[in-house]
């Protein structure tokens, strides 16, 4: 099946600082998603970007489908955007298909 | 409000015992999913159902089973089967058939069996 890698595993920034969270993935997607899982474990959808660039406040993806990567940046980090953030995808040509999902970049904002 | 909803939010169970989580949807998507969590890792697939009365197992379907009677709602059983069953399970739901297949998740059961 298709494999999926988050990196970094960890990461532990100032209030202020900017991210990059990258996704590889090892065979072209139908589905591409960015969530972010919070303390009590609920998945909040961040981004749904298959292909191309999308922006959302302080937080934007870019998913290069050619190359099987996607990267989610994350600017000016506050304590709120602590977490745990996770890549998932559905290689399916057909869709609405399970996600095969990362192991997820463990996100630590120091105030 | 549209939205999902899983019940209960903990459970606990002895071993050998089945046990069904709820999950259900009211935002008129035709596909849903189960996934379970184990700490420190990524979700991974139990069983999706793409219609009603219709359903496929996933990657870790071994002692789980579901059933798929309405649109609105995909309860999955934890049989005795099933070798390590505490985890945290989540249940999602997307559209079919159209340009964007995005999936949305429920808040999840934290199932504890001893």
């Amino acid at each position: 099946g298709i494999q999926v890698e988050q990196s970094p595993p960890d990461l532990i920034l100032q209030e202020g600082a900017n991210s990059t969270l990258r996704c590889n993935f090892s065979d072209s997607v139908n589905n591409l998603q960015w969530f972010h899982q919070n303390p009590w474990g609920q998945l909040i959808n961040l981004f749904y970007i298959p292909s191309g660039t999308k922006q959302n406040g302080r937080l934007s993806a870019t998913t290069v489908a050619t190359e099987r990567y996607s990267l989610l940046y994350i600017s000016s980090s506050q304590t709120t955007d602590s977490g745990v953030y996770f890549c998932a995808v559905d290689p399916s040509g057909g869709g609405a298909d399970g996600l095969t999902f990362g192991k997820g970049t463990h996100l630590i904002i120091q105030p | 409000d549209g939205g999902i909803t899983q019940s209960p939010k903990y459970l606990f169970r002895k071993e050998g015992q089945n046990v069904t989580l709820s999950c259900e949807q009211n935002l008129n998507h035709d596909a849903m999913y189960w996934y379970r969590q184990d700490p420190g890792q990524g979700l991974r697939l139990i069983y999706y159902s793409q219609i009603v009365n219709d359903f496929q197992k996933g990657d870790i379907a071994e002692g789980y089973s579901v059933s798929r009677e309405k649109k609105e709602s995909f309860p999955l059983t934890v049989t005795s089967a099933q070798k390590n069953p505490t985890a945290f399970y989540l249940c999602a739901s997307s559209t079919r058939g159209t340009d964007s297949y995005e999936q949305y998740f429920g808040p999840g059961t934290r199932l504890t069996v001893t």
